[in-house]
């Protein structure tokens, strides 16, 4: 079962567009949700974090916007840049998950000039 | 100076050998992990330990066995190699078990 689902699979974004993806949860129990961007080759990065005791988190073009009572949560790049290209995942934590990170399937991001 | 190395970075090995890869954190951290990405890039975790304990082994053939011989390492060790194991391993540390993880760079394993 897919705790953790994420839309849409891919995205093409022009140069200075928003970037938006989505992910829901069922789990109640999660109280950890970062995003990671991963590029080719690399492994995964934390990108941005938050915890559902706030609605909003801001880090320079990146958002995560929350809302507990829908179990959503969502990514948006502001002023998207061709280095922004890469898959995003989105995760959720907590609870009784020992530290387990549950991922989404994935966004393939690309930002075309 | 890689916080979290892994080894080697590309492994190409027949059906029915038997292969390690080897995780290196540097930072200090107590927790550290085996997640798997899938060709549809689909993460997802095989085993946690913490301070050498296991903690997470998830539903994985038990020809995969992670052995940590002290905190700043986890080496996982695949048996009889079969095809489906073709994937990107990565291994992952975080200070505590409900802190933020740090990802290695991936080890492509590929079974021909």
């Amino acid at each position: 079962q897919q705790q953790v689902k994420q839309s849409p699979q891919s995205l093409i974004v022009q140069k200075g567009g928003i970037s938006i993806i989505n992910c829901a949860y069922e789990n109640t129990a999660f109280d950890y949700f970062p995003w990671y961007q991963q590029f080719p080759g690399k492994g995964p990065a934390l990108l941005i974090a938050i915890r559902p005791d706030v609605s909003e988190k801001k880090e320079g073009r990146f958002t995560i916007s929350f809302n507990k009572s829908a179990k959503q949560f969502s990514l948006h790049i502001m002023d998207s840049q061709p280095g922004d290209s890469a898959t995003y995942f989105c995760a959720a934590r907590g609870g009784s998950t020992l530290g387990r990170l549950y991922f989404g399937r994935g966004t393939q991001l690309t930002v075309w000039p | 100076d890689t916080a979290v190395s892994q080894t080697p970075k590309y492994l190409v090995t027949q059906m029915g050998n038997d292969k390690s890869i080897k995780c290196e954190q540097n930072l200090g951290h107590d927790t550290m992990y085996w997640y798997k990405q899938d060709s549809k890039k689909f993460l997802k975790i095989m085993f946690s330990y913490n301070n050498k304990e296991l903690i997470i082994n998830e539903t994985v053939p038990n020809r995969f066995s992670p052995k940590s011989p002290d905190k700043a390492h986890l080496n996982l060790h695949i048996n009889s190699l079969e095809l489906g194991d073709s994937a990107v391993y990565f291994c992952a540390s975080s200070q505590a078990m409900n802190t933020e993880a740090f990802f290695g760079q991936g080890t492509r394993l590929t079974v021909v």
